[in-house]
């Protein structure tokens, strides 16, 4: 079985500065990586994604994110947060079997960005 | 496109109530999932199918039912509804495949059941 373990359930940052929002997996197969973002009182929608290859990932916005497969972790991050990111940030993974219609969340990362 | 669909948007019922979540999309996906969303809890999946006539269980599968007869539509049905099923209902299509697996969420039903 696969986890998430997202480690901070509220970041509080100012507009401007950079941000980084961690995520830790485990899986005893390979795995796909996802995050989400959620934007209040809204479904959720891919913001970037890992399948294989380069191990750092550009998605929408300016976030990145990196792939570390001996940390086990798929850490997001953005140098300047704009208000507009205040959002909730999902970390997601599938395994890399095929069944990446099931994927499995973590709690989320409240990212409140204060002017 | 229309995306991903989901009605009613919010529902209030009585504990021992029924009903059905409607779910619809228009890209032809394979996949389509239904998810519940607590807070704290983040996404747990309840039931998947992969298509039209297959379905299977997630990881909170009790109290519900679904079905696939179509391609576009994936209802979750509720037989009698408890409190502990109030929560945020989201739905999720994806096409499948290596470079496709994207998941493309509806705008979610909020339930409560009194």
């Amino acid at each position: 079985a696969q986890s998430v373990t997202q480690l901070d359930s509220q970041v509080p940052v100012f507009e401007e500065a950079p941000v980084e929002l961690r995520c830790n997996y485990s899986s005893s197969v390979s795995v796909y990586l996802f995050w989400y973002v959620q934007y209040p009182n809204q479904g959720l929608q891919l913001l970037l994604k890992y399948l294989s290859g380069s191990t750092l990932v550009k998605g929408i916005n300016g976030f990145e994110a990196e792939f570390n497969k001996s940390q086990t972790s798929f850490h997001l991050r953005k140098p300047s947060v704009h208000i507009s990111d205040t959002a909730e940030y999902f970390c997601a993974v599938s395994d890399h079997g095929g069944s990446n219609y099931k994927l499995t969340f973590g709690k989320g990362t409240l990212l409140t960005v204060n002017p | 496109n229309a995306g991903v669909t989901q009605t009613p948007k919010f529902q209030v019922l009585k504990t021992g109530q029924s009903m059905t979540l409607q779910c619809a999309q228009d890209m032809n996906h394979e996949y389509m999932s239904w998810y519940r969303q607590d807070p704290g809890m983040g996404l747990r999946l309840i039931h998947y199918s992969v298509g039209a006539g297959i379905t299977d269980q997630g990881e909170v599968p009790n109290g519900y039912n679904v079905s696939r007869s179509t391609t576009e539509d994936f209802p979750l049905r509720l037989l009698s509804a408890a409190p502990s099923q109030t929560s945020v209902y989201f739905c999720a299509s994806s096409p499948g495949g290596v470079d496709t697996d994207t998941q493309y969420f509806g705008p979610g039903t909020r339930l409560t059941v009194l």
